[in-house]
């Protein structure tokens, strides 16, 4: 089975840097995604990493530890439209679909 | 236009009353999924479907039914809605051949009341 730990709220300023952390416990590893969810809205994709290290997308970076079940994202020069529910993800046993984490809601304050 | 559309996009229904919610997708893939969102509980998978004549059961299916009537369309039918299945509802479509493991893209959401 799968499980995914994820912060339930994180608040940071407008301009600043936020560190979005993941652990999560899958059998077979095969790759992590986020997606970004605007409240309301459909998740989009933000990165897949599947690889042991830092994957940097413009103002967003996502970092990946297979060893140690770890994940975060990054997101650099905070806006206010980056308010938003983050959401972790791996895929299930035999990669049929995707196991989402219940998501980290950020509020960007000025 | 849209890749991955739904309808209704909201819906207000008494309970013990049939529903179907309409998935449609123009991406060309054979994978879709069934989706429902609640407050603090996250996306929990209902269905899914690898192609026409594929359909398997989520983590959450019961009460549930669903019908891939082309690669293009997959619905879910609710046979008699009950006030707990009140809550956010997304189709996704997916293409293991994208070369992102499975990726997946999402429709709109469908917000179903059940009173």
């Amino acid at each position: 089975g799968q499980n995914i730990d994820q912060p339930t709220e994180m608040t940071a300023t407008e301009g600043a840097i936020v560190q979005i952390n993941c652990t999560y416990q899958t059998s077979g590893f095969n790759g992590l995604f986020w997606y970004q969810q605007h409240a309301g809205e459909a998740p989009t994709f933000l990165s897949y990493n599947v690889l042991d290290g830092l994957e940097e997308k413009g103002r967003f970076s996502s970092f990946l530890s297979r060893s140690k079940g770890y994940s975060y994202l990054l997101l650099k020069e905070l806006q206010m439209k980056d308010s938003a529910s983050y959401l972790c993800a791996v895929p299930s046993t035999g990669a049929n679909n995707l196991f989402f984490g219940t998501g980290t809601r950020l509020t960007v304050i000025p | 236009d849209a890749d991955v559309t739904q309808t209704p996009r909201n819906r207000i229904t008494k309970t013990g009353k049939r529903i179907m919610l309409e998935c449609s997708q123009t991406k060309g893939h054979d994978r879709m999924y069934w989706y429902r969102q609640d407050p603090g509980l996250g996306l929990r998978l209902i269905y899914y479907s690898f192609d026409v004549k594929d359909i398997n059961k989520g983590e959450i299916s019961d009460g549930y039914s669903v019908s891939r009537q082309a690669q293009a369309k997959f619905s879910l039918s609710l046979e008699s809605a009950i006030p707990n299945q009140t809550a956010l509802y997304f189709c996704a479509t997916s293409d293991l051949g994208s070369g992102i493991g499975n990726e997946q893209f999402f429709g709109p959401g469908t917000r179903l009341t059940v009173l």
